[in-house]
């Protein structure tokens, strides 16, 4: 079956500090990989999406940047925190083949920047 | 552009009561769409889905109807329960292999 690690579950980091978030898929392939932002109130942001190894699209201009090194990890990072980095973050993964199918999340890394 | 709108919460019930949380959608096309549901602390779960017109998705008492001629995929549930306290979001996905993309969730509080 297939499973998704998201780490760290929680993440306290001062402003101007960088930020390396990690996400990994097993039990499949060639998943496509997403990386959301919840913030307080105002619902699941996506930030950025992977169809493929060192392929990223980016929804909204902002701080923080993602690679894709090998087909089953995601890595969400900032060279720079900012205050307004704080929020929760979901790293998911669905199937490339069809519309039907749902994304899986991982646990999700609560991040305070102070 | 493809969007979700849910009703504003939160949503604060008795236990035992009748539970309809709106959401309704615009998109090019003929979108899959899902209610993921979110327990404190925790990330997102599937609740159900549904993949074409009048199709119906259930899962643990909650049921959502795909409405294409109102485009909307109201959740309901006949009697909540205290555990089913937890923030819903509708969503939905247009082609194989893209995002989903969310309502902005909706909080449920069910108190005893």
């Amino acid at each position: 079956s297939q499973t998704i690690h998201q780490w760290p579950a929680t993440l306290v980091q001062p402003v101007g500090s960088p930020l390396s978030l990690e996400c990994t898929v097993e039990g499949t392939s060639n998943p496509n990989l997403y990386w959301y932002r919840q913030a307080a109130g105002r619902g699941l942001q996506l930030l950025f999406y992977s169809v493929g190894i060192g392929q990223i699209s980016s929804e909204v201009p902002q701080n923080l940047s993602a690679s894709r090194p090998q087909d089953r990890q995601f890595i969400l990072s900032s060279k720079k925190l900012l205050l307004s980095d704080s929020g929760f973050y979901l790293c998911a993964w669905s199937t490339r083949q069809s519309s039907n199918t749902e994304a899986f999340f991982g646990q999700g890394t609560r991040l305070t920047v102070v | 552009g493809n969007s979700v709108t849910q009703m504003e919460g939160p949503v604060t019930l008795s236990e035992e009561a009748f539970l309809t949380i709106n959401c309704t959608y615009t998109a090019t096309g003929y979108p899959s769409l899902f209610w993921y549901v979110q327990y404190p602390g925790e990330g997102l779960q599937l609740l159900l889905k549904a993949t074409k017109a009048d199709d119906k998705g259930s899962n643990k008492g909650f049921e959502a109807t795909y409405r294409k001629e109102t485009t909307s995929f109201h959740l309901e549930k006949g009697s909540v329960q205290v555990s089913d306290s937890a923030v819903y979001f509708c969503a939905l996905r247009l082609m194989a292999g893209t995002a989903l993309i969310f309502g902005k969730g909706t909080t449920l509080s069910v108190s005893s």
